[in-house]
């Protein structure tokens, strides 16, 4: 059982819009910053959001990230069927801690 | 260009040890914390371990702790972890990660991962 919770899947149409979310509490989200990341498959992850709502350089803007209290949340627009991943959410609470993945299927 | 090459998984039976490690290149390695983390066939991510920038302060998952080592060679710009008393459970691909910004773990995020290492723990 993760410390944070993701829903285990969610599915959209290319061009759509998606949202994955991550919930945990005070002593982890509430409290610090929040990253995400992508798995395409059979590789490493890799960085998406950082504190909270950055984007690494690189990272197209289709990809945002909100934290509001001890939730978070991922938001792709424009689906493309590269998207097609499992993302992560993670943050601190005294040690790291991550979501069990959203399997993102682009239909 | 920054780089983490991990390397010494492989099979290994219960009970016996292994020792990772991951070589950095393309940035300052001491200036910041790095992490192991690891994920078991069609699982999640699971953190293990952490170390500071300087290698003063470590950090364990309750799973390994007592169990795995972490450490850190400055001057050759290399993570390690020395796994003992391994178990089953421990089977999973090992990333070593690069923390962002910051030499003191848990302050923003992973921007840098390697390619991982396959350990597998079986008779």
């Amino acid at each position: 059982q993760s410390v944070l919770t993701q829903p285990p899947s969610v599915s959209a149409a290319p061009g759509q819009k998606v949202t994955i979310s991550c919930s945990g509490s005070s002593s982890n989200i509430g409290n610090n910053y929040v990253s995400w990341y992508q798995q395409l498959p059979g590789t490493a992850p890799k960085l998406l959001i950082y504190d909270n709502n950055k984007r690494p350089s690189g990272i197209p803007d289709r990809f945002s990230g909100s934290k509001s209290g001890t939730s978070a949340t991922l938001g792709i627009t424009g689906l493309q069927t590269g998207d097609e991943a499992d993302y992560y959410c993670g943050t601190w609470d005294s040690t790291w801690v991550f979501g069990g993945g959203t399997k993102l299927t682009v239909l | 260009e920054v780089q983490l090459l991990e390397s010494g998984g492989g099979l290994v039976q219960p009970g016996g040890s292994l020792r990772l490690s991951c070589a950095a290149s393309g940035f300052t390695f001491s200036s910041y914390a790095m992490s192991w983390v690891r994920q078991a066939p069609g699982k999640g991510l699971e953190w293990v371990s952490a170390i500071s920038g300087s290698g003063g302060s470590t950090y364990y998952a309750d799973s390994v702790k007592g169990r795995f080592t972490i450490s850190r060679d400055n001057s050759k710009n290399t993570l390690y972890l020395q796994m003992n008393s391994l178990r089953a459970e421990d089977t999973a691909v090992y990333y070593c990660a690069k923390e962002q910004g910051s030499g003191w773990p848990g302050v923003h995020a992973f921007d840098i991962w390697g390619q991982g290492t396959m350990v597998t723990v079986s008779s």
